[in-house]
């Protein structure tokens, strides 16, 4: 079936950091792809998204580029912050009005 | 402020009770989601309506229910409570059928005891 598979957390990194969440995904068809992002407290909010193979997607800072080919869509940033502490979700739409979501990976970043 | 708003925050009752969720969804967004957060479970599809109608159906239990009002706000019925559907009710809304980009309330917290 469709799912979306993302690396266990924690994660714990210092300020400055560079951070890799990785994700891969299965589908029958030729999903979008999106990262979401949980603040402490509040819900989901898009990331940013890619909806064909080699797009990339990127917002504040963060990267995310759709491969095919190995079937991943991992999640990037060069310079850390303690603000981007939150669970970060990537998810999977094959338009069929059913969002698949992976576990969410949970960030922490220290100062 | 993602323009969709949840009602009740917090929920605390006791098993076998029966609860009700409420979710105004985003101005213009004819689509309403509903997801269940657990520790456990992660973030799990429940339902979707579009315009007042049930659109698709994820993992939802026989004992929940929902539906989505002409003014197109939605409400998830929860009964026969058991401990286990100690959980975070999310409501999520979008502009057409298909989830592209979902708009999500702050979430409900429903604990039973």
């Amino acid at each position: 079936g469709n799912s979306v598979t993302q690396m266990e957390g924690p994660v714990t990194l210092s300020e400055e950091a560079f951070l890799t969440i990785n994700c891969t995904y299965t589908a029958t068809g030729y999903p979008s792809l999106f990262w979401y992002v949980q603040y402490p407290g509040e819900g989901l909010q898009l990331l940013l998204k890619a909806t064909k193979a080699d797009d990339k997607g990127s917002n504040k800072g963060f990267e995310a580029t759709y491969r095919k080919e190995t079937t991943s869509f991992h999640l990037e940033k060069g310079s850390v912050q303690v603000s981007d502490s939150a669970v970060y979700f990537c998810a999977l739409d094959l338009n069929n009005n059913d969002m698949r979501f992976g576990a969410g990976t949970r960030l922490t970043v220290k100062p | 402020d993602s323009g969709v708003t949840q009602t009740p925050k917090h929920l605390i009752t006791a098993t076998g009770q029966r609860v009700t969720l409420r979710c105004s969804p985003r101005s213009g967004d004819l689509s309403v989601y509903w997801y269940q957060q657990s520790l456990d479970q992660g973030l799990q599809f429940l339902i979707q309506y579009y315009n007042g109608e049930e659109r698709a159906k994820g993992n939802i239990l026989e004992r929940f229910s929902a539906q989505q009002f002409p003014d197109l706000h939605s409400e998830l019925n929860l009964s026969s409570l058991e401990l286990g559907d100690s959980a975070l009710y999310f409501c999520a809304s979008s502009v057409g059928t298909a989830p592209g980009e979902l708009f999500f309330g702050e979430g409900s917290r429903l604990t039973v005891l």
